[in-house]
């Protein structure tokens, strides 16, 4: 069974500060994209990495794909309030998607 | 577009009662999903399709039915609703395969008391 380990859980940070968020597998994704989710909605994609080592930036989130293709991890920069939300990432592996159990992110004003 | 739709958005249920949460999406996606979220355990895969007439089961598919007659609708069937079922629920489409993104509803919040 592959897994997804996410850390932290929880991340309560002021506003202007950096983050970094961490998924791990003991698995190998052929790809795995990460998402954010608002209360009452449901998850919206924010990137898809494919190539091992793969570096991709969404304005001020840096996305980082592990060598081995069986880690992850989300950079923040200067974060608002806007950034709260559960952060999630999914592995493609089989014919399905496999979830981390996300990281809950608040960002005080 | 609306995207991918899910009704209804809550429902409370009594305990062995029947239930029906609807999917329907305009996006023309092959795969279609039904994920359960509980809190602090991210999202579980109930049951899959990859095209109209093909299901098959997930991590999690004990208590639940699912068919798929359109490649539009994606139905999700609870015979007898238990207490371990209250969740959210959550429908995705995604076009061609598991490396394209998955498309998520809104949600169906669900009770069983």
């Amino acid at each position: 069974t592959q897994l997804l380990e996410q850390s932290p859980q929880f991340l309560s940070i002021q506003e202007g500060e950096n983050l970094t968020v961490y998924c791990n597998s003991s698995s190998v994704f052929s790809s795995l994209q990460w998402y954010r989710q608002e209360p009452g909605e449901g998850p919206v994609l924010l990137v898809t990495v494919v190539t091992g080592g793969e570096v991709k930036k969404l304005k001020r989130l840096t996305f980082q794909f592990g060598d081995a293709r069986k880690d992850s991890s989300l950079h923040i920069t200067a974060a608002q309030p806007g950034d709260t939300g559960l952060y999630l990432c999914a592995g493609a592996g089989g014919q399905n998607f496999v979830f981390g159990p996300g990281t809950r992110l608040s960002v005080l004003p | 577009n609306a995207g991918v739709t899910q009704t209804p958005k809550f429902r409370i249920l009594k305990i062995g009662q029947s239930m029906t949460l609807q999917c329907a999406q305009d996006m023309n996606h092959n795969y279609m999903y039904w994920y359960r979220q509980d809190p602090g355990m991210g999202l579980k895969l109930i049951y899959y399709s990859v095209g109209a007439g093909i299901t098959d089961k997930g991590e999690v598919p004990n208590g639940y039915n699912v068919s798929r007659s359109t490649t539009e609708d994606f139905p999700l069937r609870l015979e007898l609703a238990a207490p371990s079922q209250t969740s959210v629920y959550f429908c995705a489409s995604s076009y061609l395969d598991y490396n394209s993104p998955l498309h998520f509803g809104n949600g169906t919040r669900l009770t069983v008391t």
